[in-house]
């Protein structure tokens, strides 16, 4: 699996738009982006996935770069609750391989 | 749908004991997974099942790790003896066979504490 880059912690002002970077310049042609986030004292919760279209959700918007080699996931008008560690995974559906959790980045949304 | 469900949320136990923690995944899905999430590892898987048979044992420490998932509604995964770095926080997670694999739904973990 393509490995991802994401910076390790981000502010964001509540009510705002949340953008959460993730680099994956390695990605092949057929590996997904995929989003999960995991709140504190939480499991991790799927967010959303795209392949190279943007995608939009009830809970976020993912945009791809042409290039497939970047992807932001944003969170249209953030709230305190969404303060959580947001995990960029890129991978092959269907591969025997399972997820593999990165480091992730650090979301705090603040009041 | 309750979600899938482990229990103890929390353990307490002396080095050396046998731990068990148990997992019921959501009723329908066929995959379940077992990770386990330190400060200083992140999120590790340990072993998947597929239709109750394990697929991939590659992530589980050593021998003192077990799993088994004897039926399609119910996984444990036990440690025996027990020891203060296994402490770390245990999920467990499920998706339909045949579904991506990629949309887990986790549970809301164990926290085990290994003194």
């Amino acid at each position: 699996d393509a490995k991802t880059t994401q910076p390790p912690s981000m502010d964001c002002a509540e009510g705002r738009a949340a953008n959460l970077p993730c680099n994956h310049s390695t990605i092949s042609g057929n590996e997904y982006v995929y989003w999960y986030r995991q709140i504190h004292s939480q499991g991790p919760q799927y967010i959303i996935h795209g392949l190279k279209n943007n995608e939009t959700n009830e809970m976020a918007s993912l945009i791809i770069t042409e290039d497939r080699k970047s992807s932001t996931l944003i969170l249209p008008h953030a709230t305190l609750r969404d303060t959580a560690v947001y995990y960029c995974i890129v991978r092959v559906p269907g591969s025997a391989r399972q997820l593999t959790f990165g480091s992730g980045t650090q979301l705090t949304v603040l009041p | 749908d309750a979600g899938v469900i482990q229990s103890p949320r929390h353990e307490v136990t002396e080095m050396g004991q046998e731990v068990t923690l148990r997992c019921k995944p959501i009723s329908g899905h066929n995959s379940l997974f077992w990770y386990r999430q330190t400060m200083m590892r992140g999120l590790e898987l340990l072993i998947y099942f597929n239709n109750n048979v394990p697929i991939d044992d590659s992530g589980m420490p050593e021998d003192r790790f077990s799993a088994k998932m004897p039926n399609a509604s119910f996984s444990t995964l036990k440690i025996q003896p027990s020891e203060p770095r296994d402490s770390a926080v245990y999920f467990c997670a499920s998706t339909p066979l045949g579904h991506t694999n990629e949309k887990l739904f986790f549970g809301s973990g164990t926290q085990l504490s290994v003194l």
